[in-house]
């Protein structure tokens, strides 16, 4: 069965670094999803990418997130300048969005660690 | 913005026993509310999920109910063996984009 794939499985990081969390979407899939788990909190949605652009973002997303689809395959999400707040699980997501089907698949994560 | 609000936070029962979580939401145009597992160390799985235009699912063990004028929907797991101890993410979405996470439950299944 297809799955989500995403590199690296863990990331340490000095505060202000920049990082770049990389994800391999299931291939005939059309919308990308990224949300982040707090240690301890809830999952949260960061933002969705359709068509090479965003299609929705979560307040959380500001200037210092970035989202890209640099080829056919893989899609990424770089945090220009980590804070220690920035240090939590990652998860891509993606769906086939066909009408009515909306399930998102989930990938293992990436665990950011901002020292 | 979309609220969802998940109980029990933690959930203890008796293998054979049935569990329920509850979710309310607040968004009334919300119209998409799907149940994740999620396993120590593992990604969230869809286990399943319900649209607004249906008041109950069925797969097996695992049930979902909806009742759109109290905002609220409901995880039903029949007959619980170990294996099903996880935890447990509702979500809502009224775009099938952005999925608004409950607080999850851990549920613990004793043999």
């Amino acid at each position: 069965e297809p799955e989500v794939t995403q590199t690296p499985s863990h990331q340490v990081t000095q505060m202000g670094q920049e990082v770049i969390l990389r994800c391999v979407p299931i291939s005939n899939h059309l919308y990308f999803y990224w949300y982040r788990q707090i240690l301890g909190q809830k999952v949260e949605f960061l933002v969705s990418f359709y068509n090479n652009e965003i299609s929705e973002k979560s307040e959380i997303f500001d200037d210092q997130f970035s989202v890209e689809r640099p080829d056919g395959s893989n899609f990424t999400l770089k945090i220009r300048s980590t804070k220690l707040e920035d240090s939590a699980m990652y998860f891509c997501a993606s769906s086939e969005r066909l009408a009515g089907a909306y399930e998102q698949f989930f990938g293992p994560g990436t665990r950011l660690t901002v020292l | 913005g979309e609220n969802v609000e998940q109980h029990p936070s933690t959930l203890s029962v008796q293998e054979g026993d049935s569990a329920v979580i509850k979710c309310t939401y607040s968004d009334s145009a919300s119209n998409y509310f799907p149940w994740y597992k999620q396993e120590l160390g593992k990604r969230p799985q869809l286990i399943i999920d319900i649209r607004s235009n249906v008041g109950e699912k069925k797969d097996q063990r695992i049930a979902v109910t909806l009742n759109k004028t109290a905002k609220h929907f409901s995880l039903h797991i029949t007959e619980t063996q170990p294996e099903d101890s996880a935890v447990y993410f509702c979500a809502a979405s009224r775009t099938g984009n952005m999925l608004t996470f409950g607080g999850g439950t851990r549920l613990m299944v004793k043999p």
